[in-house]
């Protein structure tokens, strides 16, 4: 059962490096999530795709891009890494509402991203 | 608009200790509410959930139950373990618009042995 797969794990960058987390689900949802995860500041999310083909901004979006490869796929990039970047990042997908579900949320294990 | 409170951590118990973790929220019309647990180095997973009043989530030995009249969902264990160590997290999510989800803060629970 992969789930949500997160790569890569871990990864340092400079500042003004650029790089891109890549998100993978192979439960056949809708909508996909990019959280980060900062101490004491709970989740924010970053972007979010509702659907294949769109993709929304979060609370937090600026310096991030995203793109919404096909239904599986969720990639965020970072164009110029600032040292604000520094946060562990997830990647979730949602369960549909059918058949009575309730939309939680799945999570990939996270990417810790250190910007020097 | 909408947001969660949880307290503050961290909390630590006892092995056998009850354990409650408090948390309030705001928001407009009936959201559902769930609690996530995250165990070290791992992603956040679902714990239990509820997605109208009285009703009572329960997982694991854990139990919430959803109050409208008090906002809250306090999440409740009888007897802890050594295992639950883990950060928990209270969320909600609108069903209006394009579904979000609103995390709180996060309280790290640590039980010792």
């Amino acid at each position: 059962n992969a789930g949500v797969t997160q790569t890569p794990k871990f990864q340092v960058l400079k500042t003004g490096q650029s790089m891109t987390l890549q998100c993978a689900q192979d439960m056949n949802h809708n909508s996909m999530y990019w959280y980060r995860q900062d101490p004491g500041m709970g989740l924010r999310l970053i972007y979010y795709s509702a659907s294949e083909g769109t993709t929304d901004k979060g609370e937090v979006p600026n310096g991030y891009n995203v793109s919404r490869l096909n239904k599986r796929e969720f990639s965020l990039r970072l164009e110029s890494a600032a040292p604000s970047q520094t946060s562990v990042y997830f990647c979730a997908s949602r369960r549909g509402l059918a058949g009575g579900n309730t939309g939680e949320l799945f999570f990939g294990e996270g990417s810790r991203l250190t910007v020097l | 608009g909408n947001s969660v409170t949880q307290m503050e951590g961290p909390v630590t118990l006892s092995e056998e200790a009850f354990l409650t973790i408090n948390c309030t929220y705001t928001a407009t019309g009936y959201p559902s509410l769930f609690w996530y647990v995250q165990y070290p180095g791992e992603g956040l997973q679902l714990l239990l959930k509820a997605t109208k009043a009285d009703d009572k989530g329960s997982n694991k030995g854990f139990e919430a139950t959803y109050r409208k009249e008090t906002t809250s969902f306090h999440l409740e264990k009888g007897s802890v373990q050594v295992s639950d160590s883990a950060v928990y997290f209270c969320a909600l999510s609108t069903t209006s618009g394009t579904y979000k989800y609103i995390f709180g803060t996060g309280t790290r629970l640590k039980v010792l042995a």
